[in-house]
């Protein structure tokens, strides 16, 4: 049973549109991150958030935005999806009060953009 | 700076066969936390491991054992008796006891043939 969802799990959308990517995890963690993958390829940090009202951009640079209005919510959003978004997206959270452990994840979301 | 590297790209093996994942990592942290995830080719992120830097006994679990060495800063998994399920991409992954990010790897894809 999964404590992080991502949906869709699978979205093909045309040049253009607007799309959101949901990310919602039931465990209170306070931090999430969006991580970007090409298939079979390393994951790249797009964004981040340490809290309710605050995201930051990580380290690749994404036409992407995100919002943390609520902790266990993090949307990230395409205002014009175009075919180099094409990927796969990961969300994962983390608990800092429990600093061992690491990130869980979702099961991703596959974009196509044609 | 914190790094990981893992300068096997793609590993394929016979069925049977014991297969080494190497992971290399840099860090100035002097308290940290190494991590191994698999991804099968659903997409999600499955976590397979954590050690702490002070914890340097090897560990095994069934068919899977990690060797970690502080003095040569590597963190390697081996698959003993491979199978086909194995085939996935396998990430390392390091974290700062006092930094809640993660610093993954590049991935290996590793194949197992019947």
């Amino acid at each position: 049973e999964a404590d992080i969802y991502q949906t869709p799990r699978y979205l093909v959308i045309g040049t253009g549109k607007k799309i959101t990517l949901e990310c919602s995890q039931t465990m209170g963690h306070d931090k999430m991150y969006w991580y970007q993958q090409d298939p079979g390829m390393e994951l790249h940090l797009i964004h981040y958030s340490y809290g309710v009202n605050s995201t930051e951009k990580g380290d690749l640079s994404s036409e992407s935005t995100v919002s943390r209005i609520r902790t266990e919510h993090f949307p990230l959003t395409l205002e014009s999806a175009r075919p180099s978004h094409t990927s796969q997206y990961l969300c994962a959270s983390s608990d800092s009060r429990q600093g061992i452990y690491g990130y869980t994840f979702g099961s991703g979301t596959r974009l196509t953009v044609v | 700076a914190q790094k990981v590297t893992q300068a096997q790209t793609e590993i394929s093996v016979v069925e049977k066969e014991d297969v080494t994942l190497d992971c290399v990592y840099e860090t100035r942290d002097t308290t940290y936390y190494l991590f191994w995830y698999k991804q099968p080719p659903s997409g999600e992120l499955v976590f397979l491991i954590r050690r702490n830097s002070f914890d340097e006994q090897n560990e095994i679990s069934g068919r899977y054992s990690w060797n970690f060495q502080k003095s040569t800063s590597s963190f390697n998994f081996t698959i003993t008796a491979s199978q086909v399920v194995d085939s996935a991409v396998y990430f390392c992954a390091l974290r700062a006891y006092n930094n809640n990010d993660m610093r993954f790897g590049a991935g290996t894809r590793l194949t197992v043939k019947p």
